[in-house]
């Protein structure tokens, strides 16, 4: 079965420094996988996903993630944190082969961003 | 162009009641799948729609229900609510349900609350 872990619960850096949340994921195969951000009362916003092919991806907002086969990790960075950015990210992983469109995602990391 | 769209927004039902949830998918988009986001959790997937059939179901009890419609517009029933079903509820749609059209999209929830 698939699985995400997102380590870091909550995180707290300043407005201006640079930002990675991580996370790892158990799947069989090269899985889909997805960076997702939720704003209070919000639904969720896609950031940016890897499929195939170069491992490190470009989103919106100034935010990229690399994918590393050999951690099962999809980490998400951004060189300069802005007060905006404070919110909650979700790492998901989806089937690449058959199961429909089911995204699995972790348990979130709350950004918090001191100004 | 409007984005996924769920009605209503904001819902407070009593334990044991029947409760429908409405969800519009982005216009061409024909797949339609439904997360539960218990308050602190990432959303957890219970069905996915496509082209009006069931493609995927989660791991709820019978209690849930869905369908989808030839307009692709899509209904979520939850019957005998337990106050453990007090939740965000989400719809996501998809052009398809594989491939590079894989990333789907979040409407903004309905919060059901259950007294």
């Amino acid at each position: 079965a698939q699985s995400v872990t997102q380590p870091d619960i909550h995180i707290t850096v300043s407005e201006g420094a640079s930002l990675e949340l991580r996370c790892n994921y158990s799947y069989g195969a090269t899985p889909y996988l997805f960076w997702y951000v939720q704003s209070p009362g919000q639904g969720l916003q896609l950031l940016l996903k890897y499929f195939s092919g170069d491992t490190l991806v470009q989103g919106i907002k100034g935010f990229e993630a690399e994918f590393k086969r050999s951690q099962s990790s999809f980490n998400l960075r951004k060189p300069s944190v802005h007060w905006s950015d404070a919110a909650e990210y979700f790492c998901a992983v989806g089937p690449s082969k058959g199961g429909g469109n089911k995204l699995t995602f972790g348990t979130g990391t709350q950004l918090k961003v001191e100004l | 162009d409007a984005g996924v769209t769920q009605s209503p927004t904001h819902l407070i039902k009593t334990r044991g009641q029947q409760v429908t949830l409405r969800c519009s998918p982005i216009s061409g988009h024909k797949s339609v799948s439904w997360y539960q986001q218990v308050l602190g959790q990432g959303p957890q997937f219970i069905f996915q729609y496509y082209e009006k059939e069931e493609r995927g179901r989660g791991n709820f009890p019978d209690r849930f229900s869905a369908r989808q419609f030839p307009n692709y517009s899509s209904e979520l029933n939850v019957n005998a609510l337990l106050l453990g079903d007090s939740a965000l509820y989400l719809c996501a749609s998809s052009l398809t349900e594989g491939g590079s059209t894989y990333e789907q999209y979040f409407g903004p929830g309905t919060r059901l609350t259950v007294t």
